[in-house]
């Protein structure tokens, strides 16, 4: 068990650019998930993902984000002209059954 | 929907007891708690599923009360390592969703 792994750790990038960030999840869960936390707040589902298959995407999410997990293993986000609001601690979380994983997550500012 | 948790924020002295509740407006068939460091992760701390039941991790233990819908987590002789912020979770359709968190801070 080697742990969840996120990469980039801070990501500090110009609006308007795009981001991508990936996952590493332990190797034998079956599900992915990605939160979005901001200062003071708990972390906001994103999406999730079955081995590969996205199973729900939050209806809070724009169509500038997209997520993939090719072959059920790691998953990348990413985020198509950032803006501000964008600027957020990233989190991805794997599990096999109920419990969550969390990942060290990757910080995004948008300038 | 989001569950509510209060209080938002706690100050112990190290040895004192702590609730922090989370309610939520809708059916409740399991609660997650997880405590988050400042600056890592949230860990997992326990789930409880519908019953009634109370379970316990070290001096952490809670309650769910799945008829007013109500988790309480209670802190038992507080350790400074307790600091951090706890949020509960409600799942639904497979996915967490989590309160806005309740920041505890121990003094020695």
């Amino acid at each position: 068990d080697t742990g969840v792994s996120q990469d980039p750790r801070h990501k500090i990038t110009k609006r308007g650019q795009n981001v991508t960030f990936r996952c590493d999840p332990i190797s034998e869960h079956n599900r992915l998930y990605w939160y979005r936390q901001t200062l003071g707040q708990g972390p906001e589902f994103l999406t999730y993902f079955q081995n590969e298959a996205q199973l729900e995407k939050s209806r809070l999410l724009s169509d500038r984000f997209s997520a993939e997990r090719p072959k059920g293993s790691f998953s990348t986000l990413e985020i198509q002209r950032t803006e501000q609001g964008d600027s957020a601690m990233y989190l991805c979380a794997s599990s096999l059954r109920e419990k969550l994983f969390f990942g060290s997550g990757t910080q995004l500012s948008v300038l | 929907q989001q569950p509510v948790q209060s209080p938002q924020a706690v100050i112990l002295r190290e040895g004192e007891d702590a609730v922090i509740n989370c309610s939520s407006s809708k059916a409740l068939y399991s609660v997650h708690w997880y405590r988050q460091k400042h600056g890592e992760a949230p860990v997992f701390l326990m789930i409880l599923l519908k019953g009634g039941e109370q379970k316990g991790h070290d001096k952490i233990s809670a309650s769910f009360n799945e008829k007013k819908q109500q988790s309480s987590l209670y802190l038992t002789a507080s350790q400074l390592s307790y600091s951090g912020t706890y949020f509960c979770g409600t799942e639904r359709d497979d996915k967490i969703i989590f309160g806005k968190g309740t920041r505890l801070h121990i003094l020695p």
